[in-house]
């Protein structure tokens, strides 16, 4: 999987807790980004980043922050965790943007109750 | 492991037969598309990719054609094999944007 880690693989956690998810990377990719994923709708952007310290929101940031602190570890928050929030998420990297592919983690399975 | 996209649109061959998924975009800046793979339990795997300056573009087992007038994109394997199923996306990028959009996925099953 080019290098990714995500973790933790699952979690199950309670409405009003924090939670962090984090993924690492080994391939020096500028870009990082979390993504998640729903039954009808495919792949959605959280957040991205595109360096250290450089991060900006995607189309579904809202309930969710990222830090990116060192090139290899990209952390996603969900500072009071929601039912809303019950997704798989995905970490991806790629060397640069737009016009190449993306590398994606294997997934962290969220629940919230 | 996972199950998501349990509303996805399905397809279902023949172990052997050639196989077309088909994907519609919507944004006529998109200048670069990807199809994904995804197994259950999976992160999304890369397959192809296309520049929106070319209509077709081969890789082992795989083409994917791409027609801009009609925002059109289809994945075709040929020889179908067990492995092959899996949950299919397209992916396009928006020109000048920082990343890739996803469509719905294509859920293909294999039949022996």
């Amino acid at each position: 999987d080019a290098g990714i880690t995500q973790s933790p693989r699952h979690k199950v956690t309670e409405t009003g807790t924090p939670v962090t998810l984090r993924c690492h990377q080994t391939e020096n990719h500028r870009y990082m980004y979390w993504y998640r994923q729903d039954p009808g709708h495919g792949l959605r952007l959280i957040h991205y980043s595109y360096g250290v310290k450089d991060t900006d929101k995607g189309e579904v940031s809202d309930g969710y922050s990222v830090s990116r602190s060192k090139t290899e570890d990209f952390l996603l928050t969900l500072e009071s965790a929601t039912s809303s929030q019950t997704s798989v998420y995905f970490c991806a990297i790629s060397v640069r943007v737009g016009g190449t592919e993306a590398f994606f983690g294997q997934g962290t399975r969220l629940t919230v109750v | 492991g996972e199950s998501v996209g349990l509303h996805l649109p399905t397809l279902s061959v023949q172990e052997g037969d050639n196989s077309i998924i088909n994907c519609a975009y919507s944004n006529s800046a998109s200048d670069y598309f990807i199809w994904y793979k995804q197994e259950s339990g999976k992160g999304p795997q890369f397959i192809i990719d296309i520049r929106s300056n070319m209509d077709k573009r081969q890789g082992q087992r795989v083409t994917v054609l791409l027609n801009k007038t009609v925002k059109h994109l289809s994945l075709q394997i040929a020889a179908t094999q067990p492995g092959d199923s899996a949950v299919y996306f397209c992916a396009e990028n928006i020109q000048g944007a920082q990343k890739l959009v996803f469509g719905q996925g294509t859920r293909l099953t294999i039949n022996p």
